[in-house]
């Protein structure tokens, strides 16, 4: 079955560094999003991502974030400045036509920033 | 305001038992789907009722949805040891572009 992965699956990063999260989502789907959980809490939306664009993101996705799709299969999200806050899971997930359909996640990256 | 607020948050039942999770919401609403998170791992998509649907069965899975009420219920039947794990509602707001709203999640353990 097709799978969305994600690399790394943990991360350690020094608050102030710079860190990219990568994804590869499922080679026929067109809807790409960035989600997080911090530890115990809700899951969190980011950002999503349609026909090369952001189509929506939240008040979490502020000028420190980023994202790219830089060839026809990767996906990224950069956080340009790590803040303590940031420490989470972050999941990649894509979707075939968006809402109307579910979401297939990635298995998530370990964010710690210490 | 919360978006896919779960009840109850913990839920311990027997296997072979049936677990029954409710999920209200606030906003009016396209679709409204389930998720498992077994722990440390990802969200895998359970199943997906449409705001015009009132249910809807994938094996041992029942989503109900009444939209008047702004509440859905996931039915898991003959519950396993495997079936324990988190348990999320996710809705998509009417006239929202592209984002689900997670609730903060029902922890299920089943006993063997």
């Amino acid at each position: 079955e097709p799978e969305v992965t994600q690399t790394p699956s943990h991360q350690v990063t020094q608050m102030g560094q710079e860190v990219i999260l990568r994804c590869v989502p499922i080679s026929n789907h067109l809807y790409f999003y960035w989600y997080r959980q911090i530890l115990g809490q809700k899951v969190e939306f980011l950002v999503s991502f349609y026909n090369n664009e952001i189509s929506e993101k939240s008040e979490i996705f502020d000028d420190q974030f980023s994202v790219e799709r830089p060839d026809g299969s990767n996906f990224t999200l950069k956080i340009r400045s790590t803040k303590l806050e940031d420490s989470a899971m972050y999941f990649c997930a894509s979707s075939i036509r968006g809402l109307d359909y579910g979401y297939t996640f990635g298995s998530g990256t370990r964010l710690t920033v210490v | 305001s919360q978006q896919g607020e779960e009840d109850p948050q913990a839920l311990s039942i027997q296997e072979g038992e049936n677990a029954t999770m409710n999920c209200s919401y606030k906003t009016s609403i396209n679709n409204l789907q389930w998720y498992r998170q077994n722990s440390g791992r990802g969200l895998v998509h359970l199943i997906l009722i449409r705001s015009n649907e009132r249910e809807k069965h994938s094996g041992r899975l029942r989503v109900t949805l009444d939209t008047s009420k702004k509440s859905s219920s996931l039915l898991i039947t003959a519950s396993r040891a495997a079936d324990t794990a988190s348990y999320f509602c996710a809705t998509d707001a009417a006239g929202a572009n592209s984002k689900l709203t997670f609730g903060k999640g029902i922890t299920l353990s089943v006993r063997p």
